[in-house]
């Protein structure tokens, strides 16, 4: 079965670049969500998009912007990188209709040097 | 706020154990809890929980939700190292499109 396809896998970049995300969601999912998670700590909620519309906003960094595309794709774009930006970012998508659960990515690995 | 909150953070067993891990939750307009199992990459999707007292079962893992006290419990019966991992869990509710996760039970079972 199809599942969340996330790249790149890992990504280095320098403090003060500029990084983007890709994440592919599962086919007829509507609704795509962007987690970090730093080392030992839970999924943090940054943001979410249903039908190509930002739905929900939470702790994102106003230096991080995010879209979804009319093929329902998404990218997370991040700029001005901080060495505190270094952490796992996963993308999750779900049916929106359904009381469906949320399907994850392998997540990036991004890593600010 | 709503606030997710589990317990044990971390848990040290040996094989053949049984374990309950707790997750509690003050939400507002309570959609469904979920749990997840995550090793070294992706939460990996263990049960939805929307109705209380129905239990969910798959192998040696099952849990149920309580949704008058606002808690829910994982159970795992005779462990195995493959068990080992963080236990996360998540709630989503009505009229938004977010989960809160909590901040995980690390479970470590022992040969």
């Amino acid at each position: 079965a199809a599942g969340v396809i996330q790249s790149p896998r890992h990504l280095i970049k320098e403090k003060r670049e500029t990084a983007t995300l890709k994440c592919y969601p599962i086919p007829r999912h509507d609704t795509v969500y962007w987690y970090q998670q730093g080392p030992g700590q839970d999924p943090q909620f940054l943001i979410s998009f249903y039908e190509k519309m930002q739905s929900d906003k939470g702790s994102i960094p106003d230096r991080f912007s995010a879209q979804q595309f009319s093929d329902y794709h998404s990218e997370l774009n991040m700029s001005s990188l901080e060495l505190g930006d270094s952490a796992l970012y996963f993308c999750a998508s779900t049916i929106s209709s359904y009381n469906s659960p949320l399907h994850f990515g392998n997540g990036t690995r991004l890593t600010v040097t | 706020e709503d606030k997710v909150v589990q317990s044990p953070l971390s848990l040290v067993v040996h094989e053949g154990d049984t374990v309950t891990l707790n997750c509690s939750y003050e939400v507002t307009n309570f959609r469904s809890l979920l749990w997840y199992k995550q090793e070294k990459k992706a939460p990996t999707f263990l049960f939805m929980l929307t109705s209380s007292g129905i239990e969910k079962k798959s192998g040696r893992l099952s849990s149920i939700l309580d949704k008058k006290e606002l808690f829910s419990i994982l159970n795992i019966t005779a462990t195995q190292t493959g068990d080992s991992a963080v236990y996360l869990c998540a709630v989503g509710t009505s009229g938004t499109y977010k989960y809160i996760f909590g901040t995980g039970t690390r479970l470590k079972v022992l040969a």
